[in-house]
C-alpha cells in the first residue's frame, strides 16, 4: 500500500526563521514528487522533483529529493507571514497520493 | 484563459439525496482527478481518469461515482451511500495520461454540506 508521511504536522515560527518540512514516502513505480502550498482553497504548485540530489529553488523556497532514502525536504528561509499555509507533498506513480500536510504558521 | 472550473462553489443538500459536482477543464489535459479534503487533513483520492471513457477508483471511492464521456469534463456524483459526504472537494488535471510525470492543476473546489 502506498504511504506518504509528512512531518511535523504543524509548526509555529517567527518571521525571519528558517523551516524545514519533511516528506517520506513508500510508493510503487515512483515517477516524481510534487510540493504544493495551500492557503484557502486550491493548492498552488511549488516544485516537481524527479531526480535525486538536484536542488530546485524558487526565491526563498528550495526542495530536494532523495530517491534512495525515499524522502524529500522543503526549505523556506527568512519566513514571512505570507508563508503561513498548509504545505502538501505528493509522490506520483500513475496517480498522486498526498500526505496529510504540514500546517505552518509564521508570526509577525 | 485556460484552467479548471468547478461548480458550484458551495453546495447544500439534505441527507439521502444524490448530488453531482461539476469539473470542466480547457487545458486539453488527458488525466483528471477528484480529491476530498476534510478539516485539518490532506487530500484523499476518490477517482481518477487517464483517458476518456476510462476511470479508476482511488483510496476512498465508496459512495461516489464518476463519468468521463468527454475529455474536458469529469463530474463527480456523491451518492446517498456516502456516509460522511460533508467535505471540500477538489478536482485536478494533468497533461500526461501516464500519470506521475506532470504537475496537477487544481480547480477552486466545491464545499459540500449535507445536513
Amino acid at each position: 500500500e502506498d504511504k506518504v508521511v509528512q512531518s511535523p504536522l504543524s509548526l509555529v515560527v517567527h518571521e525571519g526563521d528558517t523551516v524545514t518540512l519533511n516528506c517520506s514516502y513508500e510508493v510503487t513505480n515512483f515517477r516524481s514528487l510534487l510540493w504544493y502550498k495551500q492557503e484557502k482553497k486550491a493548492p498552488t504548485f511549488l516544485f516537481m522533483l524527479t531526480s535525486s540530489g538536484i536542488e530546485k529553488k524558487s526565491g526563498r523556497l528550495s526542495s530536494i529529493l532523495d530517491k534512495k532514502e525515499l524522502f524529500s525536504i522543503l526549505n523556506i528561509t527568512a519566513t514571512q507571514t505570507g508563508d503561513s499555509a498548509i504545505y502538501l507533498c505528493a509522490p506520483g506513480t500513475y496517480k498522486y497520493i498526498f500526505g496529510t500536510g504540514t500546517r505552518l504558521k509564521v508570526l509577525a | 484563459d485556460g484552467g479548471i472550473t468547478q461548480s458550484p462553489k458551495y453546495l447544500f443538500r439534505k441527507e439521502g439525496q444524490n448530488v453531482t459536482l461539476s469539473c470542466e477543464q480547457n487545458l486539453n489535459h488527458d488525466a483528471m482527478y477528484w480529491y476530498r479534503q476534510d478539516p485539518g487533513q490532506g487530500l484523499r483520492l476518490i477517482y481518477y481518469s487517464q483517458i476518456v471513457n476510462d476511470f479508476q477508483k482511488g483510496d476512498i471511492a465508496e459512495g461516489y461515482s464518476v463519468s468521463r464521456e468527454k475529455k474536458e469534463s469529469f463530474p463527480l456524483t456523491v451518492t446517498s451511500a456516502q456516509k460522511n459526504p460533508t467535505a471540500f472537494y477538489l478536482c485536478a488535471s494533468s497533461i500526461a495520461s501516464g500519470g506521475g510525470n506532470s504537475p496537477l492543476h487544481f480547480g477552486n473546489g466545491t464545499r459540500l454540506t449535507v445536513t
